[in-house]
């Protein structure tokens, strides 16, 4: 498996657009998380799924932001409209619940790095 | 509810020298333990987790860490650091039962000094 593919690399938008991250996990992984990494305040789980459910998504800042799974193979993290202060990079990870047992790790992708002017 | 608490924002180490990296947890059922290291430009990858058994764990590129319950602490070892261990490193904490939901520090920079 190639891991987790996320998509773009890097993205530069202009205050107001709408922003769309992408993100493929690895395959037959039941669990798909969305980070955000800044300066100020670290890596914050933003939101996260199961099996293409959203589970909790308390760390979603605001309105703006939205996530989606439509399937196991694809989520995407949308913001409308971006602001200056969602400049940060994105990561998205994915892990494996064996028989229930939720103790395996997660494989996070490269991320996205995302600036908003 | 669960939090992990990195103190040391950076840690600067002559290379050859040994390094803790410290982490504390709290929580109010019982969880697994790992840390992360972050490359620049990088995404995180795994060094090593503490799920049950010995509380000393054993990853990758040299590291250990000892999970202590009594203090709930899961500190980071490595006797003698190398230039390319210079890197962000993470701990993080994932409940037992329930839903998996991992909780990761702010993170600790080490700086490997030539």
């Amino acid at each position: 498996d190639a891991g987790v593919i996320q998509s773009p690399r890097h993205e530069v938008t202009e205050m107001g657009q709408e922003v769309t991250l992408r993100c493929k996990p690895i395959s037959g992984h039941d669990y798909l998380f969305w980070y955000r990494q800044t300066m100020m305040r670290g890596l914050e789980l933003l939101i996260y799924f199961n099996n293409n459910v959203p589970i909790d998504d308390s760390g979603m800042p605001e309105d703006r932001f939205s996530a989606k799974m439509p399937n196991a193979s694809f989520s995407t993290l949308k913001i409308q409209p971006s602001e200056p202060r969602d400049s940060a990079v994105y990561f998205c990870a994915s892990s494996l619940a064996l028989g229930g047992i939720m103790n395996t790790e997660a494989f996070f992708g490269q991320g996205t790095r995302l600036t908003v002017v | 509810a669960q939090s992990v608490t990195q103190l040391d924002s950076q840690v600067p180490v002559f290379e050859e020298a040994p390094v803790e990296l410290r982490c504390n947890y709290s929580s109010s059922v019982s969880v697994y333990l790992f840390w992360y290291v972050q490359y620049p430009n990088q995404g995180l990858q795994l060094l090593l987790k503490y799920l049950s058994g010995s509380t000393l764990v054993k990853g990758i590129n040299g590291f250990e860490a000892e999970f202590n319950k009594s203090q709930t602490s899961f500190h980071l070892r490595k006797p003698s650091v190398h230039i390319s261990d210079t890197a962000e490193y993470f701990c993080a904490v994932s409940q037992i039962k329930g839903y998996q939901k991992v909780t990761f520090g702010t993170g600790t920079k080490l700086q490997v000094i030539p």
